[in-house]
C-alpha cells in the first residue's frame, strides 16, 4: 500500500461547526504532515509529527487542532473557521524527517467550503 | 526565512524541451524536490538533489547548484500529460527539525 488516504474529499461546514478531516498511511512512514493550499498557490505547511509528536506547528490558529493517535493516523480537528479558511487541505507522510530523499507522499486532498 | 523563485507560467509544443529554473535562498539547506501538481490533484514526486550536478530520471532531469542557490527542471519530448504545475520544495535544517517549503510553482502548457 503506497497511498495516502484522506476523508472527506469535499466538506462544507458553517463558521460554528465542529468537524474533523482525517489522513491514514499504512506505508510504515514514521512523519506525517498537514498543508494548506489556497487556489494557484502552492502548498503551506501547517503542522508536522514525528514519531507521533508534534515537532513543528507553523503558528496555525488555535481554531486548526492536529491530533496523532497513532503512526498510521492523523487529524486535523476544525472549530469557528472562518471564510478565509476555505482551501485544499493536504495531508502527506515521510519514512521520517532526517536527511536523506525522505520523500513526501501526498493524500488526494480534502477540498474545505467554510460559510 | 526561505525565498523560493521560479517563473508562473510557461508555454511548450508536443515533443519539446522545456527547463523550469528555481532560484531559492535559505540557512541550513537541505535538499531540493521538484513536484508535479495536475490541477485538482495531490503532487507528486519527481525528484530530488542534494549535491551539485545533474539527475536523470527518464524524460525528466534535474540540476542542482548549491553555491548559486539554483536549480532546474528539465523535462523533454513533451507530452500532453505533462501539462501541470511544477513546485520547487527546499528542505531545511531548523531548530524544530527538516522543513519542506515550496516555490509558488510553475504552471506548463503543452500545446499540440
Amino acid at each position: 500500500d503506497t497511498e495516502v488516504t484522506q476523508t472527506p474529499k469535499h466538506l462544507v461546514m458553517g463558521m460554528t461547526n465542529k468537524k474533523s478531516l482525517k489522513c491514514e498511511q499504512h506505508m510504515g512512514h514514521r512523519a506525517m504532515y498537514w498543508y494548506k493550499q489556497k487556489a494557484k498557490k502552492p502548498p503551506e505547511l501547517m503542522f508536522v509529527y514525528s514519531y507521533e509528536k508534534l515537532s513543528i506547528n507553523e503558528s496555525v490558529p488555535s481554531r486548526f487542532s492536529p491530533e496523532c493517535p497513532n503512526s498510521s493516523l492523523l487529524n486535523l480537528h476544525l472549530h469557528a473557521l472562518q471564510p478565509e479558511d476555505s482551501a485544499l487541505y493536504l495531508c502527506a507522510s515521510s519514512p521520517g524527517t532526517d536527511s536523506g530523499a525522505n520523500v513526501l507522499t501526498f493524500g488526494a486532498g480534502s477540498r474545505l467550503t467554510v460559510l | 526565512g526561505q525565498n523560493i523563485d521560479q517563473p508562473t507560467e510557461m508555454t511548450a509544443t508536443e515533443g519539446a524541451i522545456v527547463q523550469i529554473n528555481c532560484t531559492y535562498q535559505t540557512s541550513g539547506f537541505n535538499g531540493l524536490f521538484w513536484y508535479q501538481q495536475h490541477a485538482g490533484e495531490a503532487p507528486t514526486f519527481l525528484s530530488y538533489n542534494v549535491l551539485d550536478g545533474l539527475e536523470e530520471k527518464g524524460r525528466f532531469s534535474s540540476f542542482l547548484s548549491r553555491s548559486k542557490g539554483y536549480s532546474y527542471l528539465l523535462l523533454k519530448e513533451l507530452q500532453m500529460k505533462d501539462s501541470a504545475s511544477y513546485l520547487c520544495a527546499v528542505r531545511a535544517i531548523k531548530a524544530a527539525g527538516n522543513k519542506l517549503t515550496f516555490g509558488g510553482g510553475t504552471r506548463v502548457l503543452v500545446k499540440p
